[in-house]
């Protein structure tokens, strides 16, 4: 099983500012299958990016995707109030897809 | 607009066996453009796959719940459903459908695009 570490924890930020989140995977994700997800609190998770890079219909453009191997970044240009949320990397690249725990972006 | 819900029994006890469905709107489910999903999160936690399903009946289980999961699709009723049994305080979360795409190389797993609202199953005695 692909194990995901997600740094930092929480990360303390303004509306503004760039944020960048790390995802790294005990071992090489085949293919760059990494997906990023949005959970807002209290809603349902959104999908944000796929296979490292690609943003899902309908995501701005201040969120991108990047990484290969087994380092991941997510990052958001300039935080909208909108775009304070946890967010979860995923691996799919094996047949048993697994999500690290998760990083919060909160409001400093 | 492809819309998801699920619905669900409620309150659990554990040795229990979980049924859920999955109601689909706005599309069919036997398109072929989508696998169709489950995944849950725990109160105050990250989430896990549980399985997809094929409209042909093809299914793909997560290995540390395949023992316990059933998943199946009615296409007549445009729905999926999931059956988790013997049931423990560790299956209580927040339940979810959502759609499935499978990457394109073999072994791969799936993403999730379309996510239902999520259905709550305590479990206690």
């Amino acid at each position: 099983e692909i194990v995901l570490t997600q740094s930092p924890g929480t990360l303390s930020l303004s509306p503004g500012e760039r944020a960048t989140l790390s995802c790294r995977a005990s071992q090489r994700v085949p293919t760059s299958y990494v997906a990023w997800y949005q959970q807002r609190p209290g809603q349902t998770p959104r999908l944000l990016i796929y296979g490292a890079s690609s943003r899902a219909n309908g995501i701005p453009d201040r969120f991108s995707g990047s990484g290969s191997g087994t380092d991941f970044t997510l990052s958001i240009s300039r935080l909208e109030p909108e775009d304070f949320a946890v967010y979860y990397c995923h691996q799919y690249g094996t047949s048993a897809g697994t999500f690290g725990p998760g990083t919060k972006v909160e409001i400093k | 607009q492809l819309q998801l819900q699920e619905s669900g029994p409620g309150l659990m006890k554990p040795s229990e066996t979980l049924s859920l469905t999955c109601n689909v709107s706005g599309g069919s489910i036997n398109s072929g453009r989508h696998h169709w999903g489950w995944i849950r999160q725990p109160p105050g936690k990250g989430l896990e796959w549980i399985g997809s399903i094929y409209y042909s009946g093809t299914t793909f289980y997560n290995p540390s719940l395949k023992s316990r999961v059933t998943i199946s699709v009615d296409t007549a009723e445009n729905q999926f459903s999931l059956k988790l049994s013997a049931v423990t305080a560790a299956d209580m979360a927040v339940y979810y459908c959502a759609t499935s795409i499978r990457g394109f190389t073999p072994g791969a797993g799936f993403y999730f695009d379309n996510w239902g609202q999520g259905t709550l199953v305590p479990v206690s005695s």
